[in-house]
């Protein structure tokens, strides 16, 4: 399996609380992605990235920063944390143009907001 | 509207058959096709691509209808193992520039 780590796995945080969340690879992808899974969406993008500092909103972005200063890493931030963003997060990685579309996810991280 | 649906199911379907599930995408103007498949509490993982001459491998097999704008999956000869949600996915970015939209899902539990 590629190289693609997520920590951690899992988290409880009070509301109004900064978090962070941590996605690591050793594929040397330029694309890296932050999604939420949720019941009923499906998986929603928040950022994305296609290089080191360069980032760019998705579909869910709100209330969510991202910063790349390594290929290797991609960091989302909950500002201040709300109910609403208990969920699963997805990262994954891709190396678009190549003629394989697939993305690679990590293992997830289970975020509980109280 | 939703830009790719799928029925959530659950289909619950004997170990030994064969079953289809079928998705929609509103995007005439989407690229290319997937299937992922997701286990309880995993993550997703590329499952096939799905080509305009239609795919198969080994007992799957994807079809692709652009006319009507529908993806088909088919698993002939189902096994426990094949028990998971699986999930439609719609390149709707150009080459180098893909982008993907998630279908919600369809479950299928295989019943020994």
């Amino acid at each position: 399996d590629a190289g693609i780590t997520q920590s951690p796995r899992h988290k409880v945080t009070e509301t109004g609380t900064p978090v962070t969340l941590r996605c690591h690879q050793t594929e040397n992808h330029r694309y890296m992605y932050w999604y939420r899974q949720d019941p009923g969406h499906g998986l929603r993008l928040i950022h994305y990235s296609y290089g080191v500092k360069d980032t760019d909103k998705g579909e869910v972005s709100d209330g969510y920063s991202v910063s790349r200063s390594k290929t290797e890493d991609f960091l989302l931030t909950l500002e201040s944390a709300t109910s609403s963003q208990t969920s699963v997060y997805f990262c994954a990685i891709s190396e678009p143009g190549t003629g394989d579309y697939g993305y690679t996810f990590g293992s997830g991280t289970r975020l509980t907001v109280v | 509207r939703k830009e790719v649906e799928q029925d959530p199911g659950p289909f619950n379907v004997p170990e030994g058959a064969t079953v289809a599930f079928n998705c929609t995408y509103s995007n005439s103007a989407s690229q290319s096709f997937f299937w992922y498949r997701q286990d309880c509490r995993k993550e997703p993982k590329l499952l096939m691509s799905v080509y305009s001459s239609g795919n198969e491998d080994g007992r799957f097999t994807a079809q692709l209808n652009r006319a009507s704008q529908y993806i088909s999956l088919l698993i002939r000869d189902s096994k426990l193992s094949d028990s998971a949600t699986y999930l439609c996915v719609v390149n709707e970015g150009d080459f180098g520039n893909e982008k993907l939209t998630f279908g919600t899902g369809t479950r299928l539990t295989i019943i020994p």
